[in-house]
């Protein structure tokens, strides 16, 4: 696609349920991240994807947050047991393969509310 | 481990004066360096970026920054800001590759008219 996707732009969740959170990454984007932005904070990485492997997922606060990579293209993050402190905006950004780094094209993000 | 600092958490400018944002990185070995900016309720979206040579990139909207690496720094500028530019900005530090890019905690600037 034109942009990185990300659904739903909005999610209300009550504790203790789970979400799924989605990402469609740029066309022949090969690397694709996941980063959680709490509210007046930074951005907190949390997993990385080059393909369909995650070299780098360092960034998952707990077991209860997991993602996969599919076909090289969508992902999910899924977050089970939500708790209140999973509150946050969840971004998702693609970048292209090759040598360099060009940065990221990042997604308008999924809002995360659990109540 | 790579790590950013951005010192000024919040900055009120006048329209039409001129800015300078400051970021200072952590890196063993050459970095690559961003600047990105954020809009109220709007994604992220790359300003401009550093990877070798020129040590003052151009980007978009007419921003600006230059790399020091005596200094580790890699701080915004722009002459002259627009309301437009209220924002949050943020600087990244990666390395070489696709791999994942180290943000500072932002800089909030609002533009007093």
């Amino acid at each position: 696609g034109a942009g990185v996707s990300q659904s739903p732009s909005n999610k209300v969740t009550e504790k203790g349920k789970d979400v799924e959170l989605r990402c469609d990454p740029i066309s022949g984007h090969t690397a694709l991240y996941w980063y959680r932005q709490r509210l007046g904070q930074g951005l907190e990485f949390l997993i990385y994807f080059q393909g369909n492997s995650a070299p780098d997922k360092s960034g998952l606060p707990s077991d209860r947050f997991s993602a996969e990579r599919t076909g090289e293209s969508v992902s999910t993050l899924t977050i089970q047991r939500t708790q209140q402190e999973d509150s946050a905006v969840y971004l998702c950004a693609s970048s292209p393969p090759g040598p360099k780094n060009y940065g990221y094209t990042f997604g308008s993000g999924t809002r995360l509310t659990v109540v | 481990a790579q790590s950013v600092t951005q010192p000024d958490i919040h900055i009120t400018v006048s329209e039409g004066a001129s800015l300078e944002l400051r970021c200072n990185y952590s890196y063993g070995a050459t970095p690559y360096l961003f600047w990105y900016v954020q809009s109220p309720g709007q994604g992220l979206q790359l300003l401009l970026k550093y990877f070798s040579g020129d040590t003052l990139v151009q980007g978009i909207k007419g921003f600006e920054a230059e790399f020091k690496r005596s200094q580790s720094s890699f701080n915004l500028r722009k002459p002259s800001v627009h309301w437009s530019d209220a924002a949050e900005y943020f600087c990244a530090v990666g390395a070489k590759g696709a791999q994942k890019l180290v943000f500072g905690q932002g800089t909030r600037l609002t533009i007093n008219p």
